[in-house]
């Protein structure tokens, strides 16, 4: 299975600022996803970060307040522009494509508390 | 949209106990995925289904792929205190590269 890592694993950040999230991969997969659980929920998908272009945004997510790079098979990040305490929450990579098309892995997540 | 809906929401069992929750749809899906989330950690893969009426097992786990299409379940058999933690099914289906999760189901194993 894909082995993913993340950083930073938790912050604490004020209001109005920005956080970018990295997500490593350790083999090249097809496909990358962001995920955000707010606390006592399930994942709901932010977007699919696409190789080389720009990012599918599910409805109710927007690339000025997410805005994500993917520039290889590996690795991608997420931002979390402008954030207010409404943002904090889990956010979670997830890729698949390694070993099995339809199978999906999740990294550990990201912590993110607004103040 | 698609949903999933799981249940129970939470359980409350005692060690040695089986376990069985389900997940079913409002659609279908064409493959199936079971994760267990443990408290600060991302969900962790534990048995995937590719076929309809597919029954799959993985040690003291067993889940199967519904008939239908439109529903899962997975069972636990003889609990142990690592089990605690929320189990998440997932749907995928074809020309749709997203998953959509269920709402989840707490385990909590009483002392």
């Amino acid at each position: 299975s894909a082995v993913i890592s993340q950083k930073p694993s938790r912050d604490i950040c004020q209001r109005g600022t920005s956080l970018t999230i990295q997500c490593q991969v350790d083999s090249q997969v097809t496909m990358m996803f962001w995920y955000r659980q707010q606390p006592g929920q399930s994942l709901t998908l932010i977007a699919t970060a696409n190789q080389g272009s720009e990012a599918t945004y599910e409805s109710g997510f927007v690339i000025d307040k997410f805005p994500i790079s993917r520039p290889n098979l590996t690795f991608s990040t997420l931002t979390v522009s402008n954030m207010s305490p409404e943002d904090s929450s889990i956010y979670l990579c997830s890729a698949k494509g390694t070993p099995n098309q339809e199978t999906q892995y999740f990294g550990p997540g990201t912590r993110l508390l607004v103040l | 949209g698609q949903q999933l809906n799981q249940s129970p929401q939470s359980m409350f069992i005692q060690e040695g106990e089986d376990v069985s929750m389900n997940c079913t749809s409002s659609s279908i899906f064409n493959t199936w995925l079971w994760y267990k989330q443990d408290p600060g950690e991302g969900p962790v893969l534990l048995i995937a289904l590719y076929k309809a009426g597919e029954l799959t097992s993985n040690g003291r786990l067993t889940a199967q792929f519904g008939i239908t299409r439109k529903d899962s379940f997975l069972n636990i058999s003889a609990s142990i205190p690592s089990d605690v933690g929320i189990y998440f099914c997932a749907g995928h289906d074809f020309g749709n590269e997203k998953l959509t999760f269920g709402t989840g189901t707490r385990l909590t194993i009483i002392p």
